[in-house]
């Protein structure tokens, strides 16, 4: 089984500002990990994702994670921050190995973008 | 393209009705997962289907089904309604290969 912990439930930021949401997860098997973001009354959107390679991976507007797997950490981060940023963003992880593919999420950080 | 839809938006029953809940994949994506959306909380796994087999339950009671259709389309199925199935369920599809899930806009199930 796998569970994943988001730190902080709400982080405010200044615009303009560098942030950083917390993300470590726990699992008996490897697993693959994601980012999601959600917006007000909308679906996830994938952010970015984790499968191999380079630790580090980034997104098209601006964000990074880095997978830590002494860790077990996958922190999002984005070094300058829009009032556009502010929404729910969610981690995942999916097991790579058993018959499914489900992705558990944690609770999920609501970052506000201050002007 | 299109991406996942999901039918209908918004929908609300009554205590100990039942409720269909449709979903139509990317096209090309021959998975599709459930997963139910409580106001505050992440996303929790309800069903995963691929090739039209069950391949995944989550922690759900019977009450609960899914079924996946030879176009790849998928229904949810609640029967009995309560008052805390209340939540927005996300439909998602993917090309089982990458893991990656893209996501409906949902449906939001108010039961009153």
């Amino acid at each position: 089984a796998q569970s994943v912990t988001q730190l902080d439930s709400q982080v405010p930021v200044f615009e303009e500002a560098p942030v950083e949401l917390r993300c470590n997860y726990s699992s008996s098997v490897s697993v693959y990990l994601f980012w999601y973001v959600q917006y007000p009354n909308q679906g996830l959107q994938l952010l970015l994702k984790y499968l191999s390679g380079s630790t580090l991976v980034e997104s098209i507007n601006g964000f990074e994670a880095e997978f830590n797997k002494s860790q077990t950490s996958f922190h999002l981060r984005k070094p300058s921050v829009h009032i556009s940023d502010t929404a729910e963003y969610f981690c995942a992880v999916s097991p790579l190995s058993g018959s499914a593919r489900q992705l558990t999420f944690g609770s999920g950080t609501q970052l506000t973008v201050l002007p | 393209d299109a991406g996942v839809t999901q039918s209908p938006t918004h929908l609300i029953k009554t205590r100990g009705q039942h409720v269909t809940l449709r979903c139509s994949p990317i096209s090309g994506h021959k998975s599709v997962s459930w997963y139910q959306q409580v106001l505050g909380q992440g996303p929790q796994f309800i069903f995963q289907y691929y090739e039209k087999e069950e391949r995944g339950r989550g922690n759900f009671p019977d009450r609960f089904s899914a079924r996946q259709f030879p176009n790849y389309s998928s229904e949810l199925n609640v029967n009995a309604l309560l008052l805390g199935d209340s939540a927005l369920y996300l439909c998602a599809s993917s090309l089982w290969e990458t893991y990656e899930q893209y996501f409906g806009p949902g449906t939001r199930l108010t039961v009153t």
